[in-house]
């Protein structure tokens, strides 16, 4: 089955402690990205990925990083979380836009 | 700025009724447009999408329309069922972000189809 998996599904943490949120897929795209999605505002992109080893912010990078090692990883990093980074995420794939994109399950993340 | 707006923030319709979303956007550079549907604690799915060559797209009891004068698509639902109660979002792209496929979302409508 096609799929784009995330892992923690929730997450609690506090304020400054590292952490990852992984994102895989299994349909060999070559795009990934990840969204934050907050009420009032929709989603919003974070980051994304072209392919391996190529990446590049999107409107709301400040705070994350990201990596691509392989095609099919696409590891969201907060190096030092803070309250304002609590929110929905979802990490997405894409074989070109009109081929649509898919979405993982989102993750939950609060920041206290 | 929100370049893609969903005016309203929830829309309740009877069972075997006509449902309709509306999306503006303001972005001339938007070609190619894309309705999700979203359930609780679920990812976005793509429902369906429409390029701004066309002015309708239709898959079975979803059609988008597309007024590019207006900068406005509308999803219809007919007839809605039970199952069809979610979160909508209207999202857009430009064939100028340099190989990004963003994907620009509006807020979203939550439907709710009343049985």
């Amino acid at each position: 089955e096609a799929q784009v998996t995330q892992n923690p599904r929730y997450l609690i943490t506090v304020t400054g402690k590292k952490l990852t949120v992984t994102c895989s897929q299994n349909m060999n795209h070559e795009y990934m990205s990840w969204y934050r999605q907050d009420p009032g505002l929709g989603l919003r992109q974070i980051y994304y990925s072209m392919n391996v080893e190529v990446t590049d912010k999107g409107d709301v990078p400040e705070g994350y990083k990201v990596s691509r090692k392989e095609k099919r990883n696409f590891p969201l990093i907060l190096e030092s979380p803070s309250p304002n980074q609590t929110s929905l995420y979802f990490c997405a794939s894409s074989l070109g836009v009109g081929r649509g994109t898919f979405f993982g399950q989102g993750t939950r993340l609060t920041v206290v | 700025d929100q370049q893609v707006k969903q005016n309203s923030p929830s829309l309740s319709v009877q069972e075997g009724r006509i449902s309709i979303l509306n999306c503006d956007y303001t972005n001339s550079m938007f070609d190619y447009f894309l309705w999700y549907k979203k359930y609780p604690a679920e990812g976005p799915t793509f429902l369906i999408s429409i390029s701004s060559i066309k002015d309708k797209n239709e898959d079975g009891r979803f059609t988008v329309f597309l007024n590019k004068s207006a900068k406005h698509l509308s999803l219809h639902i007919v007839p809605s069922q039970p199952g069809d109660s979610a979160v909508y979002f209207c999202a857009a792209t430009s064939p100028f972000n340099f190989g990004n496929e963003k994907l620009t979302f509006g807020t979203g409508t939550r439907l709710t189809i009343i049985p």
